[in-house]
């Protein structure tokens, strides 16, 4: 299958500091991506869907301002998490379509756990 | 009520065990399901695809859907320590976000 690489693994940061998370598709091009936020024994839940070039989508209830998304390339989209406060501490996993694939083909990253202190 | 429901087990076997794993849903309009295995903090893996009714087979893995029932099942037999891992089902329409289930953690004892 196809890989997708998502940087850092795990990051810890200061209360109020910015961090910006790097999802990449390794060997096809990915004309969206996604952002999902995954709290500990629940679901993965969509947070915004951003398409190569254009504005992110996001999902009812996610800050647009707190997380910002930027799809500048057709491998690489980034999610930065601004003002970050203990309670977006979380695991934050990207996912990558193949372009013109279904919804379906979509390829997850391994993940990257944010720890606000 | 939820669009996909899955019990979050733990669901603990002996290896070499036969596992089923379940998912309902209430979206008649589902057409693609997936199954996808997630270790401990890392990303989900998809492990199998699944359009309209019917069975798919891939090695130790088999997968049903019953979109008569809003039922789907994913079946792993000769269940072995490595399968130890969490199981999200999803499912969409097409063309629109995955929907996914809690997960159910499955625990495999040698």
């Amino acid at each position: 299958g196809a890989v997708v690489s998502q940087h850092p693994s795990w990051v810890i940061c200061k209360s109020g500091t910015s961090v910006k998370i790097e999802c990449r598709s390794l060997d096809f091009q990915a004309t969206t991506m996604f952002w999902y936020r995954q709290f500990p024994k629940q679901s993965l839940m969509l947070m915004a869907t951003s398409n190569e070039g254009s504005k992110a989508t996001y999902e009812q209830g996610v800050e647009k301002d707190k997380f910002l998304i930027n799809h500048a390339s057709l491998t690489l989209s980034t999610l930065t998490v601004t003002s970050a406060h203990p309670e977006d501490s979380s695991f934050y996993i990207c996912s990558a379509r193949v372009q013109g694939g279904l919804y379906t083909e979509a390829f997850f990253g391994q993940g990257t756990r944010l720890t606000v202190v | 009520q939820k669009e996909v429901e899955q019990d979050p087990g733990p669901l603990s076997v002996p290896e070499g065990a036969i596992v089923s794993l379940n998912c309902t849903y209430s979206n008649s309009a589902f057409q693609y399901f997936m199954w996808y295995r997630q270790y401990s903090r890392k990303g989900p893996e998809l492990l199998m695809y699944t359009y309209s009714s019917g069975n798919k087979e891939d090695g130790r893995f088999t997968a049903q859907v019953d979109k008569s029932s809003k039922y789907i099942s994913l079946f792993i037999r000769d269940s072995q320590p490595s399968d130890s891992a969490t199981y999200l089902c999803a499912m969409n329409t097409g063309f629109q976000k995955l929907v996914f289930g809690t997960g159910t953690r499955l625990l495999v004892s040698p």
